[in-house]
Parts: C-alpha cells; sequence; structure tokens
C-alpha cells in the first residue's frame, strides 16, 4: 500500500538559510499534518490543511510557512534557520472525511542547521 | 496544555516479559492513540482507542482508556527483542465527538527488551 512519501530525508543547511520540506500524502487523503520533533522531544504539531487551506496551527514559527496545493501535496517552507531548527520534521495524512482516526506518517526528513 | 505525560519515562524488560507503558492528558479526548518510533524512525500507528471505548486488543498489545482518570495503558505480552523502541501516547482532543484533528504526543516511553 502507499504510504506518505516526504523528501528529501535529510538536509544539512547553514544557519539563515531557507529550506523546503516536502509531502505527497497518501492517495485520497486530503488532510495533511507537519510535526516537529527535536531530539530526545516529543512531537510537537506544526501546522494542518484540510482541501488546501489551512486547518489549524500551532507552534509554528513565523518563519515558517506552509501550504497544500491541488494534488494535495504539501510544502513547509523554513527561512532564516536557527541551530534550533534541527529537528526531525514529520508530515502524516488522513481521509478527514472520517473525521476521527490514524494519522498516517511519512518517514520524517532529518533537518540539520550548522 | 493538552500534553500528555508518559510514564516510565524508560522500561527495561527481558524478553517474554510483559511491558506496560502509562499515559495521561489533561483535557476531553475523542480518541487515544498510540504509536511507536524506532530510533529516529517514523512513527507507526499501533492502536486507536475511542473515548467510549474502554479496552482494546490487537495482537499482543492491550489498550485501556479510563476516560474519569484521562490516562490510558499500553500492554505488550510476550516481548521480544523487536519490541525495543519509543512508544507514544497521542491524543486527538475535541468536544461534542469533534475532533480538531491534530495529535498531542506524550513524552514517550524508551522501553529496551534484552532477548
Amino acid at each position: 500500500a502507499a504510504g506518505v512519501i516526504q523528501s528529501p530525508r535529510h538536509l544539512i543547511k547553514e544557519k539563515r538559510e531557507t529550506a523546503t520540506l516536502k509531502c505527497y500524502p497518501i492517495p485520497r487523503h486530503d488532510t495533511v499534518y507537519w510535526y516537529q520533533q527535536g531530539p530526545g522531544q516529543d512531537p510537537q504539531f506544526l501546522i494542518s490543511f484540510y482541501e488546501k487551506m489551512q486547518s489549524d496551527k500551532g507552534s509554528i514559527p513565523d518563519r515558517f510557512s506552509a501550504q497544500q496545493f491541488s494534488d494535495y501535496h504539501s510544502e513547509l517552507n523554513m527561512s532564516s534557520l536557527e541551530l534550533g531548527d534541527s529537528a526531525l520534521y514529520f508530515c502524516a495524512s488522513s481521509p478527514a472525511g472520517t473525521g476521527v482516526g490514524e494519522q498516517f506518517f511519512g518517514p520524517g526528513t532529518r533537518l540539520t542547521v550548522l | 496544555s493538552q500534553q500528555g505525560e508518559e510514564d516510565p519515562q524508560a522500561l527495561s524488560i527481558q524478553e517474554g516479559e510483559n511491558a506496560t507503558m502509562n499515559c495521561s492528558y489533561k483535557t476531553s479526548i475523542n480518541n487515544l492513540q498510540w504509536y511507536r518510533q524506532n530510533s529516529g524512525r517514523g512513527l507507526v500507528h499501533l492502536i486507536l482507542i475511542r473515548s467510549n471505548e474502554r479496552e482494546k486488543h490487537s495482537g499482543r498489545l492491550r489498550v485501556t482508556l479510563d476516560t474519569s482518570k484521562k490516562s490510558s495503558s499500553l500492554l505488550i505480552t510476550a516481548s521480544r527483542a523487536a519490541d525495543t523502541a519509543s512508544y507514544f501516547c497521542a491524543t486527538d482532543w475535541g468536544l461534542g465527538g469533534t475532533s480538531y484533528g491534530k495529535l498531542t504526543f506524550g513524552q514517550g516511553t524508551i522501553l529496551t527488551v534484552h532477548p
């Protein structure tokens, strides 16, 4: 079965650079969630999209922005990177029409900011 | 916040023993889910229990939910070395059956199963 695809899997950037993370949800899933997991931490919700509209927002810095495109893939744009942005970034998708249920997580993008 | 807490933070057992992890949360939930994460990798969904359910089984997993105490437990029976991972509970909270969708994770339990 198709899973959530994230690219790139690893990314190394310098401070103050920008990064773009991509997420391709499972086919027919119209809701995408982004989470950030720092070293030794639990995942923290950043932002979500349903039918290409932002549906919820968590602890996402103003330096970050995201959108969901017409094919339902999503991109997380991160600017003015800081050392503290080094983390695993997960994307998850769900068929929101069911309202409540399991989220399917991608393998994550490991971002290292030097 | 809706932040969940898990205990123990770390659990070390021998193969064949049972492992029990607990999770507490603070507000109303629609469901509680357990996820597994191997070191630095993706999150794998294990089991979901809805707020109107008290117990659920899936293979060697047994989950209980006590909404009056706002707590849940995950029991892994007959553990194997391959069960070594971090285990997170996550709550999907909302009111009156309305889901807000986003998951709030607990701090996780690191389980080590020695062969």
